[in-house]
């Protein structure tokens, strides 16, 4: 299975700062990589697929970058409503795999 | 847009089955892959198989082979999730969620809590 390690595990940030987390791959995935966002008691809900793609709906101030085993998601200027868990997920092969999560708090 | 709706909360004792569904609205459903992951506190968001509702089409994860069955009644459309032989380590919220064709989950259906207890 592809083994995938995000970082940082948690992070403190205010409104209005620019927020970066990375996910590392065991072996090089292409592009096939999708990042969600999940909050407390609700389904995680796609933001990027293939690497660098916003799902519709999603508000460009989420972009994500990087290929073969390193990937970057980011927030341009965190609002409110972004405090969350963030996962990323390869669809390079079977089974997918997800990494452990990044939770976001308000500092 | 398409929304996953699913069965509610089941409690089930160690060594028993359990059943979820997943209802698709829209006229879609045979369309794409419809997946099943599993959510806990200890092990995360993990995939545990897909199905191609259009020719029930199977693909499980190596952890899940052998006791986990996917299904689907196209005429409702619906898909089914069973795992058998229950361990209390099941206990999750278990999500189906569908492939709109960029390798990605979207969307989720709304989850189904699990609890596998004595």
């Amino acid at each position: 299975d592809i083994q995938m390690t995000q970082s940082p595990s948690s992070l403190s940030a205010s409104v209005g700062d620019r927020v970066t987390i990375t996910c590392r791959t065991s072996q090089s995935i292409s592009t096939y990589l999708n990042w969600y966002q999940q909050k407390p008691g609700t389904a995680p809900k796609l933001l990027i697929y293939a690497a660098s793609s916003l799902q519709s709906g999603v508000p460009s101030r989420f972009s994500g970058s990087g290929s073969g085993t390193d990937f970057t998601l980011t927030i341009s200027s965190l609002q409110p409503e972004d405090f969350a868990t963030y996962s990323c997920q390869q669809s390079y092969n079977m089974p997918y795999t997800f990494g452990q999560g990044t939770k976001l708090e308000i500092k | 847009q398409v929304q996953l709706v699913q069965s509610g909360a089941e409690v089930e004792k160690p060594g028993a089955s359990v059943k979820v569904s997943c209802k698709a609205s829209g006229n879609t459903f045979s369309d794409y892959y419809i997946h099943w992951l599993r959510q806990t506190p200890g092990q995360g968001l993990e995939w545990m198989g897909r199905i191609n509702p259009n020719s029930g089409e199977t693909k499980y994860a190596p952890n899940f082979q052998g006791r986990v069955t996917l299904t689907r009644d196209t005429p409702i459309s619906t898909a089914y999730m069973e795992l058998s032989s229950l361990r209390s380590d099941d206990t999750a919220v278990y999500y189906c969620a569908r492939d709109p064709g960029v390798l990605a989950f979207d969307p989720w259906g709304q989850g189904t809590l699990v609890t596998v207890s004595s």
